[in-house]
C-alpha cells in the first residue's frame, strides 16, 4: 500500500525556519516526482513545490521562491521542504503528494496524498 | 501564472440530481486539467486527469470534459458521499495552480 507520512509541522515565529519531512513507502520512490501542496485555514488548495524523481528538477510557486527548498533522499525514501523566513501567510496544512505517472519529470497530478502536517506562523 | 476560475462557488443540490461544475483557465491548457474532491478532515482525492480520464477508483457517475480554456465536471446522480469541495488544477505550465473550488452541498 502506498503511504505518505508528513512530519515536522510546528508553531513558528515570523522569520523562523522549519523543515518538513514526508516518508514514503509502498512504491518505487525514485521513479516518481513528488509535490507539496498547502491549504491555509478556510482557504483552497495551493500548489507549493515539486521535485522530479531524480531530484534534478525542482519548481516553486512564486510566493515561496528563494525561501523554500524542496529536496529528496532516496536512501530514506523521504522528501523534504526546507522553509526559511516564514511569514504569517505560510500558515497552512502542508500535504505531501505523489505524482500519478512514473518517469515524468514533474506533472504534479496528485495520485496519492498524505494526511498533512500543520504549520502555524504567529508571533 | 495561469489563473483558474471555478463556478459556481457553491452548488446546492439534492441527492439523485445532476451537478455540473465549471472551470475556466486564463489561457489555453489543452487538456492538462485535473479534478479533485476534498472532504472536511480528509486529504484531497484525485478524480479526473487529462480533462476526462477517470482516476483509479473514481465512480462512473463522475465525468470530465473540455479542452483549451473551458472545462466541466459532471456528477450524473449525486450520492450523499459526493457532498464536498471540488477543485480543478492545471498542469500545463509553471507554477501549477488550483482553482478556488466549488462547494457542493445540500
Amino acid at each position: 500500500e502506498v503511504q505518505l507520512l508528513e512530519s515536522g509541522g510546528a508553531l513558528m515565529q515570523p522569520g523562523g525556519s522549519l523543515r518538513l519531512s514526508c516518508a514514503a513507502s509502498g512504491f518505487s520512490f525514485s521513479n516518481y516526482a513528488m509535490t507539496w501542496v498547502r491549504q491555509a485555514p478556510g482557504k483552497g488548495l495551493e500548489w507549493v513545490s515539486g521535485i522530479s524523481g531524480s531530484g534534478d528538477s525542482t519548481h516553486y510557486t512564486d510566493s515561496v521562491k528563494g525561501r523554500f527548498t524542496i529536496s529528496r533522499d532516496h536512501s530514506k525514501s523521504t522528501v523534504f521542504l526546507e522553509m526559511n523566513n516564514l511569514r504569517a501567510e505560510d500558515t497552512a496544512v502542508y500535504y505531501c503528494v505523489k505524482d500519478i505517472w512514473p518517469f515524468v519529470v514533474v506533472s504534479a497530478v496528485g495520485a496519492v496524498w498524505g494526511r498533512g502536517t500543520l504549520v502555524t506562523v504567529s508571533s | 501564472e495561469i489563473v483558474l476560475t471555478q463556478s459556481p462557488a457553491t452548488l446546492s443540490v439534492s441527492p439523485g440530481e445532476r451537478a455540473t461544475l465549471s472551470c475556466r483557465a486564463s489561457q489555453s491548457i489543452t487538456t492538462n486539467l485535473a479534478w479533485y474532491q476534498h472532504k472536511p478532515g480528509q486529504s484531497p482525492r484525485l478524480l479526473i486527469y487529462g480533462s476526462s480520464t477517470r482516476a483509479t477508483g473514481t465512480p462512473g457517475r463522475f465525468s470530465g470534459s473540455g479542452s483549451g480554456t473551458e472545462f466541466t465536471l459532471t456528477i450524473s446522480s449525486l450520492q450523499s458521499e459526493d457532498f464536498a469541495v471540488y477543485y480543478c488544477q492545471q498542469y500545463d505550465d509553471w507554477p501549477r495552480t488550483f482553482g478556488p473550488g466549488t462547494k457542493v452541498d445540500i
